[in-house]
Parts: structure tokens; sequence; C-alpha cells
């Protein structure tokens, strides 16, 4: 199965600011088949991004997703403060479907 | 506007089983895929399988293969999952999501409220 390794850990910034996540995939990802979702405590994930770079109805165009094969971005223009959560990365382009361990995004 | 909701929380023994509940409303249920994921404390996610209710054929994560039955009811709009012979390490909150490929796993949207599960002596 394909894993994922996500980076940093976590990312400590402040409201205004830029956010660049990483994914980086085991293997190549067929068809950059990968999503993005967000998860803030006690909720479940929410969907962001799929296929790598396509925004989820209702997800705000400050959310951007990028990158092919076994390299793959999450950007976040402008933070706002509801966007401090954990995001996470997975991969459908393969069975099983995978996730990363996930990026904490937390107020500096 | 698909919405998924699920059963409550459970505690059970080890070595005993437990049925989750998935209901949705909103689309067509038969012709959409229902996958269950699960997320341990403070960990991520993992998928355990999922079913076209059209079909009734699940499909399973290798590592769930032999404990868990994924089953629907296409006369309630409900998706179920057993897992058999708990152990302390399948606590965890338990997620119905719809997946979004037309065959094989996709990217999941929308996801039910999730359910923990905790497995206690």
């Amino acid at each position: 199965e394909i894993v994922l390794t996500q980076s940093p850990g976590t990312l400590s910034l402040s409201p205004g600011e830029r956010a660049t996540l990483s994914c980086g995939a085991s293997q190549s990802v067929r068809s950059s088949y990968l999503a993005w979702y967000q998860q803030k405590p006690g909720q479940a994930p929410r969907l962001l991004i799929y296929g790598a770079s396509r925004r989820a109805p209702g997800i705000p165009d400050r959310f951007s997703g990028s990158g092919s094969g076994t390299d793959f971005t999450l950007t976040i223009s402008r933070l706002e403060p509801e966007d401090f959560a954990v995001f996470y990365c997975q991969q459908y382009g393969s069975s099983p479907p995978t996730f990363g361990q996930g990026t904490r995004l937390e107020i500096k | 506007q698909v919405q998924l909701v699920q059963s409550g929380a459970e505690v059970k023994k080890p070595g005993s089983s437990v049925r989750v509940s998935c209901k949705a409303s909103g689309g067509t249920f038969s012709s959409y895929t229902i996958s269950w994921l699960r997320q341990a404390p403070g960990q991520g996610l993992e998928w355990m399988g999922g079913i076209i209710p059209m079909f009734g054929i699940p499909n399973y994560a290798q590592k769930f293969q032999a404990r868990v039955t994924i089953t629907a009811d296409k006369s309630t709009n409900t998706a179920y999952m057993d897992l058999s012979s708990l152990r302390f390490e399948d606590t965890a909150v338990y997620y119905c999501a719809r997946d979004m490929a037309a065959a094989g796993p996709g990217w999941f949207d929308p996801w039910g409220q999730g359910t923990l599960v905790t497995v206690s002596s």
C-alpha cells in the first residue's frame, strides 16, 4: 500500500500568513488521485481538495492544491482564525486508500 | 445534499462485537458507495472497507477482512459496520462517509458525525 508522509508535523503561523503543507507518497499516485481534509477537534474531517487541485464545493479560494506523482502541496494563501486545525492528505489511486499522519496548523 | 447520521457511542468488552449504523438522507442511497473509516485517539485515519448498496457486495481492507462485516439496507437507507473479536486497540471513533468514486475507493464526502467505540474490561 502507498504510504503518505506529511510535513511538517506542526506548523505555527499567524492569521494573515501563508501556509504550505506537504504530502509525499512512497510511490507515484495514479492520475493525481489525492485529496486533502481539514479536521477540527471533536469533528469529522471535511473535504477541501480532490484530484490534487480541485476545490470541493463551498471551500474558499484561499485553499489550493497542487502536485503530481509523489509530491503534493496544500496552500492556504491568507490564514483566517477558523483555518487552524489538523490537515490530512489521502490517496485513492490504489487500493487501499491511505492517509498521511496529519499536519497540525496552530496559531503562533 | 447527502447527510449521514450515525448511531451513538458504545462501550464493549474485549472479545465481544459492535454494530455501528449510518443512516443516509438526500441523494440516491443505492447508487453510491458508503465507506467505513476509523480514527484511534490522537491518531490518523484508517479505511476499513465499503459497500455499494445497489449491489450489496462489500470490499474490505485486508487488515480488517477477518473481523469486519459491512452491510446495507436499501429499504431504510442505512449502512452497518459490524466488528467482532474486539480488542483494546479497537477503541476509536468510527466514521461512515460517502465514497465519491464510481468504482473503487475514492475521496470521501460527506462524513457522518462519528461514533466512539470504547473497548474496556
